[in-house]
């Protein structure tokens, strides 16, 4: 069975400094990862995906994923944090078949001045 | 863009009563999906659908129950209310082949008293 673990549920930083929200997978087969975010009363929003292509994956706002087969992990990253990256940040799963994703408990991510 | 629409925003109910949560696609796609969203636990899956009248559970469907009579409607209904249903509810559907992605709605935010 596929399953996702976010390690920290509340990561603070100051504006400026490095992003990093931490994710590992276990999936018996060749995984599609997703990263989506989540803003106060609203949906969830697509940051950027993995479907196999290449292991580095930009998106959105600034952020980026690297794909490690090795440690089955796809840790979200962004160079300089700003006020606005404050948020619900959500790792998540699929197989090839595509059925539903699975999702991680989600991180919460604080930006201070 | 996929657009998926819930038809409410924000719900109250009272325990007992049968309570149904609208889903609507407009790309005539096959999976749909309902999740339930609650602090520190993340997006679980409750049911999906893959065609019109066809559904399968999902890891949380105790107290649930769907219909897809339509490809583009898919909708959730709670047989009973009770309290420990408030929650955040998403409904999303998958789009593409190969390249596949997912688009949420907006939520419904259901109070149950």
């Amino acid at each position: 069975a596929q399953s996702v673990t976010q390690l920290g549920s509340h990561v603070s930083v100051s504006e400026g400094a490095l992003v990093l929200l931490r994710c590992n997978y276990s999936s018996s087969v060749p995984p599609y990862l997703f990263w989506y975010v989540q803003y106060p009363n609203q949906g969830l929003q697509l940051l950027l995906k993995y479907t196999s292509a290449a292991t580095l994956v930009k998106g959105i706002n600034g952020f980026e994923a690297e794909f490690k087969k090795s440690e089955t992990s796809f840790h979200l990253t962004k160079p300089s944090a700003h006020m606005s990256d404050a948020a619900e940040y959500f790792c998540a799963v699929s197989d090839q078949a595509g059925t539903a994703l699975i999702f991680g408990k989600g991180t919460t991510l604080s930006v201070s001045s | 863009d996929v657009k998926v629409t819930q038809s409410s925003r924000y719900l109250v109910k009272r325990t007992g009563e049968k309570v149904f949560l609208e889903c609507v696609q407009d790309m005539d796609h096959e999976n749909m999906f309902w999740y339930r969203q609650d602090p520190g636990l993340g997006l679980r899956l409750i049911y999906f659908s893959y065609d019109v009248k066809m559904k399968e559970k999902g890891d949380i469907p105790e107290g649930y129950s769907v219909s897809r009579e339509k490809k583009e409607r898919f909708s959730l209904i709670l047989e009973s209310a009770s309290t420990n249903q408030t929650s955040m509810y998403l409904c999303a559907t998958r789009w593409g082949g190969y390249n596949y992605g997912y688009t949420f709605g907006s939520g419904t935010r259901l109070t149950v008293v």
